[in-house]
């Protein structure tokens, strides 16, 4: 069975400093999907990003960097010089090829950047 | 661009009392729909899924079901609600070219 942990239950960090939200994951397939989901006070998860398990080149989309390793099962995500408006509850989540495309989420990181 | 809705927005209701929550995706067809609700604050957990008109599965036994009448719209419901069923329902499509899930706004019930 797969699973995703995401350890961190809540980070607080000053803006403009540098935050990494952990995640680890567990599956035996060899193809499969990783994902992170912003789910702002207002509710709605946001998609933010998607990896494929035979890519393992990092990605960099503005302040948001994500670095996938197969080695370790692990898929973290960097904020770099973050601000209040990342304030929210971050997940990260797991998708196995099939025909029901179910998620895996895990508990999800709350992150709190202070003015 | 698909987009997908969820009403009410917010709704509070009394124990003992029905449910009818909605959800419909415009922008694509065929798609896989998904119920979550998110209780305490943070984790999800997925109630039903539907690949089909007419074809859900359940997740987890509850007091809740859900039904899939037409192609994009999918309904969530409850002859009699529980204390335990408040909570942040959320609604989620995931359909072919495009891999993940993707939600809807979120419907915040309170039961009473």
């Amino acid at each position: 069975a797969q699973k995703v942990t995401q350890a961190q239950t809540e980070i607080s960090v000053v803006e403009k400093e540098d935050v990494t939200l952990d995640c680890v994951y567990e599956t035996r397939d060899t193809t499969y999907y990783l994902f992170w989901y912003k789910q702002p006070p207002s509710g709605e998860l946001v998609f933010l990003i998607r990896r494929n398990s035979f890519d393992e080149q990092n990605e960099i989309s503005g302040r948001y960097s994500w670095n996938f390793q197969k080695s370790t099962s692990s898929f973290n995500f960097t904020i770099t010089a973050s601000q209040v408006v990342d304030s929210a509850v971050y997940f990260c989540a797991l998708l196995l090829s099939g025909s029901a495309r179910q998620l895996t989420f895990g508990s999800g990181t709350q992150l709190t950047v202070l003015p | 661009s698909q987009t997908i809705h969820q009403w009410p927005a917010t709704l509070v209701q009394p124990v003992g009392s029905p449910l009818s929550l909605e959800c419909t995706v415009e922008g694509t067809s065929n798609p896989n729909l998904y119920w979550y609700r998110q209780a305490a604050g943070r984790g999800l957990q997925l109630l039903f899924y539907s690949v089909g008109i007419g074809q859900i599965s359940s997740e987890v036994p509850q007091n809740l079901s859900a039904s899939r009448p037409q192609d994009r719209q999918f309904i969530l419901s409850s002859k009699k609600l529980l204390l335990s069923d408040s909570g942040f329902y959320l609604c989620a499509w995931s359909g072919p070219g495009r891999l993940g899930q993707f939600f809807g706004p979120g419907t915040r019930l309170t039961v009473l």
